[in-house]
Formats: C-alpha cells, structure tokens, sequence
C-alpha cells in the first residue's frame, strides 16, 4: 500500500485558490488516487478520483503529473465552508483505505 | 436515497456493560469497514468486510468484534468496553474508490 505525506495545515483566505499536495513516492501502477474532505464530526465525503493527468469535477480539480509520485488537490475560490480537513488516498481497486492524519485547511475571512 | 445508517448516534455507557453500534447501507455495497476517530489521531480502521461472513482485522482491532450475516448491516460489537474506546466511530460502505461514511456515533465510556 503506498504511503502518503501532505501537509499537516494550511491556511487560506476566501476568494483565493488553495492547492493542497500529497507526495505518493512508491505508488504502484494500478493505483487510484483518491481525495476526502472531512468536516468536524462529520463522515468522510468524497471529493475526486484519478488516474493520471487532470480530472476535473464541480468541486476540485486533481493534477496528476506523469511520474505520479504526487498529486495536487485544487480548490478554486474557496469560502468559508471549505474549511475542513483533506484526505489524500492511494491504492488499487481492492486496496484497504488507510486515512492517517490529512491537511487542515482553515479559511480566514 | 443512497446511505450509511448509524445507531445510536450518541451513546454514554459504563465499563463493562456490552454494547453494539448497528450499521446499514442501502446501496448494495459488498465492501464495509468501521473507523474510529480520536483528535490529534485521524481516522483508524477497526475491522473491514470485503463480502458476507468475511471480516478482516484493521489497524486498531483490539476491544472489538464484528459480524456480516447479511450484506447490507455490519455491527460493531464491544463485549466489555472501556474508557479508552470513548471515541467518535464511523461506519462505511465502498464501491470501487469512493468510500460513504455513515454520520457517525460518539461514544463515551465513563
């Protein structure tokens, strides 16, 4: 299972762009990377998935560079209710989701 | 509408005195897990069950056990729990890389 390293917080204010990395050095060929976001006391939510290159939905867009050794979740114009914690998820299509600690991103007025 | 059901969701008990936190999905997903939470900890995975009458231990298994008699529940089961398993757990259900989570159930053992 490949180990991931993101930032432990980060800070941010609205209206800016916030992209968050998570470093994924011995990811294996079959694996997805997948992204949560977390609010307080709250369950996991979903937020997007790739492969490789650029995926992009209504919420973030994920950057994948062709080595695929890091990805970066990007979060365009974030507001306050972006605040949450992120999680950055490697593995294949059976593979075991392991959370750790993910980014706290808090958005400051 | 497509969901994780978690019950109770707010549970005070004292040492010793079993208990089971029940779990449900709706969605027909074969794969299910339950994780606690503690701050400053993240999210650890206490058991998984990749299909019916197949469990597997996760990170933190101890004080634990499981059951899937059926695919749609996943009960998680504290024979005799204990101060240290005070904690906010979640249930989930997986198809393919996308994972829902249950609202959560915050225990407190006293």
């Amino acid at each position: 299972l490949a180990k991931t390293t993101q930032p432990i917080s980060m800070d941010s204010y609205e209206g800016q762009e916030v992209n968050i990395t998570c470093s994924h050095n011995n990811i294996a060929t079959n694996d997805y990377i997948t992204w949560y976001q977390q609010f307080p006391s709250q369950g996991p939510r979903f937020i997007i998935q790739g492969y490789k290159t650029k995926v992009t939905n209504e919420v973030a867009s994920l950057f994948i560079p062709a080595d695929r050794k890091s990805s970066t979740l990007s979060l365009p114009r974030v507001s306050l209710s972006d605040t949450a914690v992120y999680y950055c998820l490697v593995g294949g299509q059976g593979y075991i989701p392991t959370f750790g600690r993910g980014t706290s991103l808090i958005v400051h007025p | 509408e497509a969901q994780v059901t978690q019950n109770p969701r707010y549970l005070i008990t004292v040492t010793g005195k079993k208990l089971t936190v029940t779990c449900s999905q709706n969605m027909n997903h074969e794969y299910m897990s339950w994780y606690r939470q503690d701050p400053g900890l993240g999210l650890r995975q206490i058991y998984y069950s990749m299909n019916v009458e197949v469990t597997d231990k996760g990170d933190v298994p101890e004080g634990y056990k499981v059951s899937r008699k059926e695919k749609r529940n996943f009960p998680l089961i504290l024979e005799s729990p204990s101060p240290n398993q005070t904690s906010l757990y979640f249930c989930a259900s997986r198809l393919g890389g996308e994972q829902y989570f249950g609202p959560g159930t915050r225990l407190t053992v006293t």
